[in-house]
């Protein structure tokens, strides 16, 4: 099946520096990726939808001058935390939509393993 | 009121056990229902998709009422490895994203 990497695994980063989550879609090109974020005992929350060659869409309450996306190629979409502050601490997770499923199966996403974030 | 709802647990299950919960929508445009499992610190991984007719995979049965806008998931002969946390996902077109409910924490004890 469709393999989605994400890097790194872990960081910790003090507050105040910027932090750069990479996701990859190892055998296939994703035109679409999602970026989630999930606090503790929480469930995932859609942050934003990132699209090949154009600007991302973010969901209601999410900054996007403090979560920067860009998705400069089909296999690869990158998340920035700007001026990191410890509430920004979570599990990240990105996911990526296979192309070659179909219109059909548009809702079928493949997710990466996440990136735990802490900030001190 | 969260779009999509489910009780967090944990529920408590023996081992060989039966143990089923639900979770409710609150969008009727909602077009396809699946259920994830999540392990402790790891991403959630596809269990099953939700089907109108219901449908089985195993030991697991998932099931669709769209009069009362719930799914049901039902684990039979609960095995060890069930223990984790799942995930009720509702898909609408209109938007093409996915919403994730809270999970319902299940824990299969010997």
């Amino acid at each position: 099946g469709a393999v989605v990497s994400q890097h790194p695994s872990r960081v910790i980063c003090k507050s105040g520096t910027s932090v750069k989550i990479e996701c990859r879609s190892l055998d296939f090109q994703a035109t679409t990726m999602f970026w989630y974020r999930q606090f503790p005992k929480q469930s995932l929350m859609l942050m934003a939808t990132s699209n090949e060659g154009s600007k991302a869409t973010y969901e209601q309450g999410v900054e996007k001058d403090k979560f920067l996306i860009n998705h400069a190629s089909l296999t690869l979409s990158t998340l920035t935390v700007t001026s990191a502050h410890p509430e920004d601490s979570s599990f990240y997770i990105c996911s990526a939509r296979d192309p070659r499923t179909g219109v059909l199966h548009s809702y079928e996403q493949y997710f990466g393993p996440g990136t735990r974030l802490t900030v001190t | 009121r969260k779009e999509v709802e489910q009780d967090p647990g944990p529920f408590n299950v023996p081992e060989g056990a039966t143990v089923a919960f639900n979770c409710t929508y609150s969008n009727s445009a909602s077009q396809s229902f699946f259920w994830y499992r999540q392990d402790c610190r790891k991403e959630p991984k596809l269990l099953m998709s939700v089907y109108s007719s219901g449908n089985e995979d195993g030991r697991f049965t998932a099931q669709l009422n769209r009069a009362s806008q719930y799914i049901s998931l039902l684990i039979r002969d609960s095995k060890l490895s069930d223990s984790a946390t799942y995930l009720c996902v509702v898909y609408k077109a209109a938007g093409n994203k996915l919403t994730f409910g809270g999970g319902t924490r299940v824990l299969v004890k010997p």
